[in-house]
């Protein structure tokens, strides 16, 4: 069964920094453009950013841009997210997810809470 | 703030019909194609549709996509209680060079 599992969040002050992972099993990582969107408590999806197959190319969100990193090692079949500059209207539930080739994310992980507060 | 705007809610007693509207621009569901996910409580989101009407494998075809223009919309017939969920729909948007989700819409069955 195709599976990713996040990891990584947890409690962070304003202007940290956190890194998380996503571990990919089932399915041939490299051949698929990966994805992490977030829900923010309260509020719907949103999405954060985008990775090619190769690493090659991201796309990130206007309002991260500059403090997230999307990486990925296809060796060890896992996605990173690195977040800097971090802000409270960060603070959210972050999904990895696989960017199907005929259009949508499927399937989803169980998610990572991140939590900016002082 | 979402560019793609869905109503609040919509509900329904069992086995009824319902229907959540998406509305966008020219750069987004005008240019490319729609996604439907359902997300329930405490679970992973699902991709529910893709492609405007086409369903992944195990999805039921009570649920169906279309797309019109600047517009789309799902439709849940014969509603089941387990169909109590948000629904979102999503995007790539050309201006935005990111992906859009809707401002999402609870189903509430009655």
């Amino acid at each position: 069964e195709v599976q990713l599992v996040e990891s990584g969040g947890g409690l962070v002050q304003p202007g940290g920094s956190l890194r998380l992972s996503c571990a990919a099993s089932e399915f041939t990582f490299s051949t698929y453009w990966m994805t992490w969107v977030r829900q923010a408590p309260g509020k719907g999806l949103e999405w954060v950013a985008n990775i090619k197959e190769d690493g090659s190319e991201m796309y990130y969100l206007d309002s991260v841009k500059g403090r997230f990193t999307m990486s990925r090692d296809n060796a060890k079949n896992s996605l990173f997210l690195q977040m800097n500059s971090l802000r409270a209207e960060d603070t959210a539930v972050y999904y990895c997810a696989r960017v199907r080739a005929g259009g949508g994310f499927d399937p989803w992980g169980q998610g990572t809470l991140v939590t900016v507060s002082s | 703030q979402s560019v793609l705007t869905q109503p609040p809610s919509a509900s329904g007693t069992p086995g009824q019909r319902v229907t959540i509207s998406c509305s966008g621009s020219s750069s987004n569901i005008g240019s490319n194609t729609v996604n439907w996910y359902q997300h329930l409580p405490g679970a992973a989101p699902k991709l529910l549709i893709y492609s405007n009407n086409q369903w992944p494998s195990g999805v039921p075809d009570r649920f169906s996509g279309s797309k019109s223009g600047t517009s789309a919309s799902l439709a849940i017939s014969g509603l089941q209680s387990e169909d109590e969920a948000d629904y979102y729909c999503a995007a790539w948007d050309d201006s935005l060079n990111g992906y859009v989700f809707g401002t999402g819409t609870k189903v509430t069955v009655l």
